[in-house]
């Protein structure tokens, strides 16, 4: 069984669609998180969330955003998508808020946006 | 941006001991020291983290210095299923944005046959 589960493995799409990404953790975690590994394979965190908090990087552009329905679900939305959008993007979940109770994030294994 | 400095690249021959270093030199005493590693096209897997103590598990051993400001990642026995790139975070216990997980650019080891 697959604990932290993207949809879809590989997105291709033209610039200016909106598209989304869906994850699942099935650990009980209580908090999910988006990481963003761009070509040079740099991962940059872009959101954490629990059903209390919200923590958002700076650095992401408003177009992102993150949708939980339940707590074991953080989908991201992306309108408008640019060219530089196209990289590969990671769910992860682990318990607690952020980081109180120290619990090592698992990752998904990422869904390659591909942006043309 | 990361606080840790890791070797761009280490060898590994198969079968040897993998000993990875990592210096933290600003870390905080609420920060603990955390290694993760991604092999190509996967996503990161958590291997083990520490904050003072020697920390040992089925995957590796950690080694932390006295005084905290570098560590050692030591994967006993290297297989050719250990190349990855490794990464090495520190990471605070309180709440908000200082308890995500900053990854820097990590260490490319490859274990050769």
């Amino acid at each position: 069984d697959t604990a932290v589960s993207q949809t879809p493995k590989y997105l291709v799409t033209q610039m200016g669609n909106d598209k989304s990404i869906k994850c699942e953790q099935n650990l009980g975690h209580d908090t999910m998180y988006w990481y963003k590994q761009d070509s040079k394979k740099f991962l940059k965190i872009m959101f954490s969330y629990n059903n209390k908090e919200l923590i958002i990087n700076e650095t992401v552009p408003n177009r992102f955003s993150p949708k939980s329905p339940d707590k074991a679900h953080l989908n991201l939305h992306i309108n408008s998508l640019e060219l530089g959008d196209s990289a590969v993007y990671f769910c992860a979940s682990s318990y607690g808020p952020t980081a109180s109770y120290n619990s090592p994030l698992h990752f998904g294994n990422g869904t390659r946006l591909t942006v043309t | 941006d990361a606080k840790t400095t890791q070797p761009t690249s280490m060898d590994c021959a198969e079968g040897r001991a993998a000993n990875l270093p990592c210096n933290h030199s600003t870390i905080s005493g609420n920060e603990y020291v955390y290694w993760y590693r991604q092999i190509h096209s996967q996503g990161p897997q958590y291997i083990i983290h520490g904050l003072k103590n020697n920390e040992t598990n089925e995957m590796a051993s950690l080694i932390i210095t006295e005084d905290r400001k570098s560590s050692t990642l030591i994967l006993p026995h290297a297989t050719l299923r250990d190349t990855a790139v490794y990464y090495c975070i520190v990471r605070a216990l309180d709440g908000g944005s200082q308890g995500n997980l900053i990854f820097g650019k990590g260490t490319k080891l490859s274990v050769k046959p």
